[in-house]
């Protein structure tokens, strides 16, 4: 098992330009994360999916979408990056969901510039 | 409010005990959660604790919970160089999806 995997590994962009960050898990887990990592500020939800097929809103969500394209693989999409999103990024999967251990895969480095 | 509180750093020397504490917020926690994160890499579950519980132990880390006072401990004995990473508590607000994590204490293991 790869448990949970992510790319890319590192990204820089252009502010305006837009990209997908991918995310897939293989422990048929249903439900899916995806986090920022700033520092000082711990890691904040962006945004989850409970289960295939729905998505919901967390902490800090303007400016990303995400799209649970199957049980497997959740993406998440800057449409134009800002500078504020220069983060590490990172996805994790969580196998009942609520009240649930989360597995995290190793992290996108993203830059804008 | 839903700060988890950590202290940002902790030096130790190699072959002594760590101990790591974190303060959470909400009484309906159900779990409590220790991850570790080594430089570039994601975070690693290291172990958690119910909250019904007040101690774990799991070979040499050691959980402490009180949860009257909210306040979590992560104990790590005979401290190596490889334990030199950053540590996040997490708390998990009950029938949610919603992790609360602390800003992270980097453990920093002298030779």
């Amino acid at each position: 098992n790869a448990g949970v995997t992510q790319t890319p590994k590192f990204q820089v962009l252009k502010t305006g330009q837009s990209m997908t960050l991918q995310c897939a898990q293989d422990m048929n887990h249903n439900s899916m994360y995806w986090y920022r990592q700033d520092p000082g500020m711990g890691l904040r939800l962006i945004y989850y999916s409970a289960s295939e097929g729905t998505t919901d809103k967390g902490e800090v969500p303007n400016g990303y979408n995400v799209s649970r394209l199957n049980k497997r693989e959740f993406s998440l999409r800057l449409e134009s990056a800002a500078p504020s999103q220069t983060s590490v990024y990172f996805c994790a999967s969580s196998k009942r969901g609520a009240s649930d251990t989360q597995y995290f895969g190793p992290g996108t480095r993203l830059t804008v510039l | 409010g839903e700060d988890v509180e950590q202290s940002l750093f902790l030096s130790v020397r190699e072959g002594d005990s760590s101990v790591i504490n974190c303060t959470y917020t909400d009484s309906s926690s159900t779990y409590l959660y220790w991850y570790k994160q080594e430089p570039g890499a994601g975070l690693q579950l290291l172990t958690y604790i119910f909250s019904n519980m007040d101690m774990k132990q799991d070979q040499r880390l050691t959980v402490l919970l009180n949860k009257k006072d909210k306040h979590l401990s992560l104990r790590i004995a005979d401290t190596q160089t490889g334990d030199s990473a950053i540590y996040f508590c997490a708390e998990m607000r009950e029938g949610t999806y919603k992790y609360i994590f602390g800003t992270g204490t980097r453990l920093k293991v002298l030779a």
